[in-house]
């Protein structure tokens, strides 16, 4: 069945240090959409890509999605304490209207 | 607008018990869905529902039963708790269109023992 793969599934940075977390998807994907989970807490979206090759940026996190719409990554520039969290990027579910595959995330700490 | 709202918080259940998790949305979105969030897998997708009256099976949904008797509520109910039903449950709605952003409550923890 569709798959959407994440990696690395944990990530440990020193504060100022860059991150990037990688999605892999098995099938075409008309859009992706990004997620940020605080620990305790509960995801909240990011961001929504839609065209191919697309590239979106909010303050120091960039977000592409690749030329043939399986794959997408996630760029933070210089982590601080506050990017703390498991971040999922989700896909929809192939014909099946708003329903979303999510990644199993990449939980990323940052040592201060 | 609260937005999504789970209750309970946290609950212990026995194993062989029965719980309704409750879930209501204000933002009158047309599909609501129930994952579960076990550690290092991801979401997991229970049952959702499209509107009032329609539900239909996620990627796990043994163990568990739905209903959408108005578009602001969208319980789950799990009939005869097992231990592998320990995890992190949440709801999410979501306005209709493909590319609307899920909107999440803040879960509900529960331990099956």
């Amino acid at each position: 069945g569709q798959q959407v793969m994440q990696i690395p599934q944990y990530q440990h940075v020193q504060e100022g240090e860059d991150f990037t977390t990688y999605c892999n998807s098995s099938t075409t994907l008309s859009n992706i959409q990004w997620y940020k989970q605080r620990p305790g807490g509960h995801p909240v979206f990011l961001i929504q890509l839609v065209k191919s090759g697309e590239v979106k940026k909010q303050k120091r996190l960039t977000f592409q999605f690749g030329e043939a719409k399986k794959n997408s990554s996630l760029h933070i520039t210089a982590t601080q304490t506050t990017d703390v969290g498991t971040y999922f990027c989700a896909g929809p579910i192939y014909n099946q209207g708003g329903k979303l595959i999510f990644g199993q995330g990449t939980e990323l700490s940052v040592k201060p | 607008n609260a937005g999504v709202t789970q209750t309970p918080k946290f609950r212990i259940l026995k194993i062989g018990q029965s719980m309704t998790l409750q879930c209501a949305q204000d933002m009158n979105h047309n599909y609501m869905y129930w994952y579960r969030q076990d550690p290092g897998m991801g979401l997991k997708l229970i049952y959702y529902s499209v509107g009032a009256g329609i539900t239909d099976k996620g990627e796990v949904p043994n163990g568990y039963n739905v209903s959408r008797s108005t578009t602001e509520d969208f319980p789950l109910r799990l009939e005869l708790a097992a231990p592998s039903q320990t995890s992190v449950y949440f709801c999410a709605s979501q306005p209709a269109g493909r590319n609307s952003p899920l909107h999440f409550g803040n879960g509900t923890r529960l331990t099956v023992t």
